[in-house]
């Protein structure tokens, strides 16, 4: 049978560049969002978080950005490694009495040496 | 390791066939997930166990699907008569109680039903 690719939306940089990956969530009502890397084989691993009263927050080499009024967050990456090469993935909490994460689809990011 | 420890890493079975996913949580975090993450796509939640309280099993696909977690730690995910739509990796997470806590991952099962 014919098999379906992946059509992950990705970002090419190159090695040393600094990298933006973008998400749009879909609830107001969202109050902490979280970005994780997902290498393959291998289970999301934590990057960086935010709650909803900030609209930045920095982590080592990462920046989170947050715009409530447009429903967008980012991710920022300095200095791109190869080691960087992943997907990444956004996920917002609508809050309440469960924590469930609604995830994005996910971004490849490819860096070129 | 100190992280989330899920077994087996990888399943084959027959359709129609039980399966039983087992997941070990970090220590202390008493809350736990699984979600569910088909080829190339985002995550798909599927239950949350938090202390004692009655588990949230929203998204859970169809009555095929149950989970328990014993004694507040270990937490199993069994699927009766599989279907090939079931295949996919299986991924369980952990947290400290509380709103807005990280969730950390352990790295699945990846389960194939033939």
């Amino acid at each position: 049978g014919e098999s379906v690719g992946l059509h992950l939306p990705t970002l090419s940089v190159q090695e040393g560049d600094n990298s933006i990956i973008n998400c749009a969530y879909s609830n107001s009502a969202s109050d902490y969002f979280i970005w994780y890397k997902q290498e393959s084989g291998k289970g999301p691993q934590f990057i960086i978080d935010i709650r909803s009263n900030m609209d930045k927050r920095q982590g080592q080499r990462v920046t989170v950005l947050l715009n409530k009024t447009v429903k967008h967050l980012s991710l920022q990456i300095a200095a791109t490694q190869p080691g960087d090469s992943a997907v990444y993935f956004c996920a917002e909490n609508k809050g309440g009495a469960t924590n469930k994460l609604i995830f994005g689809t996910g971004t490849l990011l490819a860096v070129q040496p | 390791g100190a992280g989330v420890s899920q077994s087996p890493s990888n399943k084959v079975t027959e359709k129609g066939k039980d399966v039983e996913l087992r997941c070990d949580p970090i220590s202390g975090h008493t809350a736990l997930y699984w979600y569910r993450q088909s080829l190339g796509q985002g995550l798909e939640f599927l239950i949350y166990f938090q202390g004692n309280s009655a588990p949230d099993k929203s998204g859970l696909p169809s009555d095929r699907f149950s989970a328990e977690r014993t004694g507040g730690s270990v937490s199993t995910l069994t699927i009766q008569r599989t279907q090939q739509e079931d295949s996919a990796v299986y991924l369980c997470a952990s947290s400290f109680w509380g709103s807005n806590q990280p969730q950390h991952f352990g790295d699945g099962t990846r389960l194939s039903i033939l």
